[in-house]
Parts: structure tokens; C-alpha cells; sequence
């Protein structure tokens, strides 16, 4: 079974912090690990895969296999990414499908003037 | 424009009455899901289809049904419905692995 832990419901930080987002995963096989954006009242978005490696936002997250970690993480908060946060682990279905999208239970940012 | 469409937005039904939320993608996307999204407990899968006619049950699939006739469309029936499933449903559309999904603007649906 794959499992996604996010530890904090709640982050608050003060503009120009630095953020760091906590995400943990299980899983058997090789993941593929993803970071989805939530702004208020609007759909998720994907912010991050980990198989690119990219920045977005000035965001980036690292796959750390050994401790099966995918922190987020952003040098300096800005207002605008007040938003929820979802870590989502991509993996087997029952029946072996792939692809299958299994997401933590999310942390709030607030980014404090 | 690629994009992932429900409908309806906004459902307000009472227990027992049947319904039916439609999603459809524009992407020509391979892989198919449905969420719902409860404070708390952030998006938990229902069912997700890999293909046309293959489908494949998520993480709480009690209470739900779907079908994959189309490639483009991926509905989610409720057979009869109970308070307790009285949530934010979302749709969403990836076209293969390692790609991520996109999702629809979601469903709200109150069951009275």
C-alpha cells in the first residue's frame, strides 16, 4: 500500500522566511512523487514532479529515498503563496494499474505580513 | 483550451435520490480519477480508470460507481445516496505516467 504523511496542518511563516514543507512517503516500488497547489476556492494544480527536477516559483523539492522524504521548500515566503499545500505519491492501483495518485492530507501555509 | 469539465458545480439532492456527476477531458488523457476532497482528511481516491472499459477502485469506493465508455468521459454515479457522502468531488485527467493529473474546478454536493 502507498501512503503520504504531511505533518503539519499548519504553517505560518513571515514574508521572506524560509518554507519548508514536510512530506513523507511508503512505498514498495520506485515513486514518483508530486507537489499540488490548492489557492482558496480554486482547483489543485500540479507545482512540482520530482522525475523534472524543476523550479517553480522559486519552489523546489528533493527526493531523498533514504529517508523517504519530498520536502518542499522556498527560500523566501511571498504573500501570494498562501495556499494549501498537497504532497501526492504516484504508484500501483490493486489490480496493478499504474498511475495511481494518492495524496496527504495537505498543509496550510500562511504567509504573514 | 485542455481542460478538465464537471458538472454539475454545485448539487444539493436528498438521500436515496440517484445521481450522476459528469467529467469529461479534452486532453486525449489515458488515465482517469475521482476525489473527494473533506476537511481534514484532504483527497482520498475513488475509483481511477486506466483506459477505456478499465477501471480500478481507489481508496473509498463504497457508495460509488463508474464507467468508462469514452475515452474523454469518466462519470461518477451515486446510486443512492447518504449524508455521509456529502463533499467536494473532483475530477481529474493524466495522460501517462510520471505526468500528473489535472484537475476539474471540483463539485460540491450536499445529500439532505
Amino acid at each position: 500500500a502507498q501512503r503520504v504523511t504531511q505533518p503539519e496542518k499548519l504553517l505560518s511563516v513571515f514574508k521572506g522566511a524560509p518554507v519548508e514543507l514536510k512530506c513523507n512517503y511508503s512505498y514498495s516500488g520506485s515513486p514518483e512523487l508530486f507537489w499540488y497547489v490548492q489557492y482558496s476556492r480554486q482547483r489543485l494544480q500540479l507545482l512540482l514532479r520530482h522525475i523534472s527536477r524543476e523550479s517553480i516559483k522559486g519552489f523546489t523539492a528533493d527526493l531523498n529515498k533514504g529517508e523517504t522524504s519530498f520536502h518542499l521548500k522556498k527560500p523566501f515566503a511571498q504573500e501570494e503563496d498562501s495556499a494549501m499545500y498537497y504532497c501526492a505519491l504516484s504508484g500501483r492501483g490493486l489490480t496493478g494499474g499504474g498511475n495511481k495518485l494518492t495524496f496527504g492530507t495537505g498543509t496550510q501555509l500562511k504567509v504573514e505580513l | 483550451e485542455a481542460q478538465v469539465t464537471q458538472n454539475p458545480r454545485y448539487l444539493i439532492t436528498v438521500t436515496g435520490k440517484k445521481l450522476t456527476v459528469t467529467c469529461s477531458q479534452n486532453m486525449n488523457h489515458e488515465y482517469m480519477s475521482w476525489y473527494r476532497q473533506d476537511p481534514g482528511l484532504g483527497l482520498r481516491q475513488i475509483y481511477y480508470s486506466m483506459n477505456v472499459e478499465v477501471t480500478d477502485k481507489g481508496d473509498v469506493p463504497e457508495g460509488y460507481k463508474v464507467s468508462r465508455k469514452e475515452k474523454r468521459n469518466f462519470p461518477l454515479i451515486l446510486e443512492s445516496p447518504s449524508p455521509n457522502q456529502t463533499s467536494l468531488y473532483f475530477c481529474a485527467s493524466s495522460l501517462r505516467e510520471g505526468y500528473g493529473y489535472t484537475f476539474g474546478s471540483g463539485t460540491r454536493l450536499t445529500v439532505v
